[in-house]
């Protein structure tokens, strides 16, 4: 059973520059859910997708940050002119089609130094 | 709203028990719990429906309050393996199937 992934999994860029994520679901999920996690923390909803569609972003969710899903499969996650501040483990995760219950099944993560 | 998560640390032997507790001021439509070792991802354990429905691990129980907007997790027997930082995340009725918003985490250190 393969699970969520993730790429890359480390990811060390200089202030300013622009850096992509991406990350492919379990095959057949239909939702997909970016946060982002400091250490000492829990995870912090940025967006959501169901489907191609995202539905939901977070206040939180700078214009730096895009987010896209074309095909309703694998997504990627954009960070544009980076800052010190964004320096965080990313993860994504999915969740299966159902009426009433969304148990999130997250990856390994792509963790971000800005420098 | 961040939901609450008591006590922030826990240390056991092996073969103890433990309760991690999870409060919100909003109302719940779900609670999940996850497990997190040091530089791994959350692994989903659990999720408690309001209703009563669960899913999720044999080994692990779980209980939603749903008046109180509570829930605990209750770990038995603990074994070394469940050393890690357990969260919450909540779901609520407004953003059900979308958002989950955790709590800080409570650490779990189970010694043999």
């Amino acid at each position: 059973d393969t699970g969520v992934s993730q790429d890359p999994r480390h990811k060390i860029t200089k202030r300013g520059q622009n850096v992509t994520f991406r990350c492919d679901p379990i095959s057949e999920h239909n939702r997909l859910y970016w946060y982002r996690q400091t250490l000492g923390q829990g995870p912090e909803f940025l967006t959501y997708f169901q489907n191609e569609a995202q539905l939901e972003k977070s206040r939180l969710l700078s214009d730096r940050f895009s987010a896209e899903r074309p095909k309703g499969s694998f997504s990627t996650l954009e960070i544009q002119r980076t800052e010190q501040g964004d320096s965080a483990m990313y993860l994504c995760a999915s969740s299966p089609p159902s009426a009433f219950s969304y148990e999130q099944y997250f990856g390994p993560g792509t963790r971000l130094t800005v420098t | 709203q961040q939901p609450v998560q008591s006590p922030q640390a826990v240390i056991l032997r092996e073969g103890e028990d433990a309760v991690i507790n999870c409060s919100s001021s909003k109302a719940l439509y779900s609670v999940h719990w996850y497990r997190q070792k040091h530089g791994e991802a959350p692994v989903f354990l659990m999720i408690l429906l309001k209703g009563g429905e669960q899913k999720g691990h044999e080994k692990i129980s779980a209980s939603f309050n749903e008046k109180k907007q509570q829930s605990s997790l209750y770990l038995t027997a603990s074994q070394l393996s469940y050393s890690g930082t357990y969260f919450c995340g909540t779901e609520i009725w407004e953003t059900s199937g979308s958002r989950l918003t955790f709590g800080e985490g409570t650490q779990l250190t189970v010694n043999p």
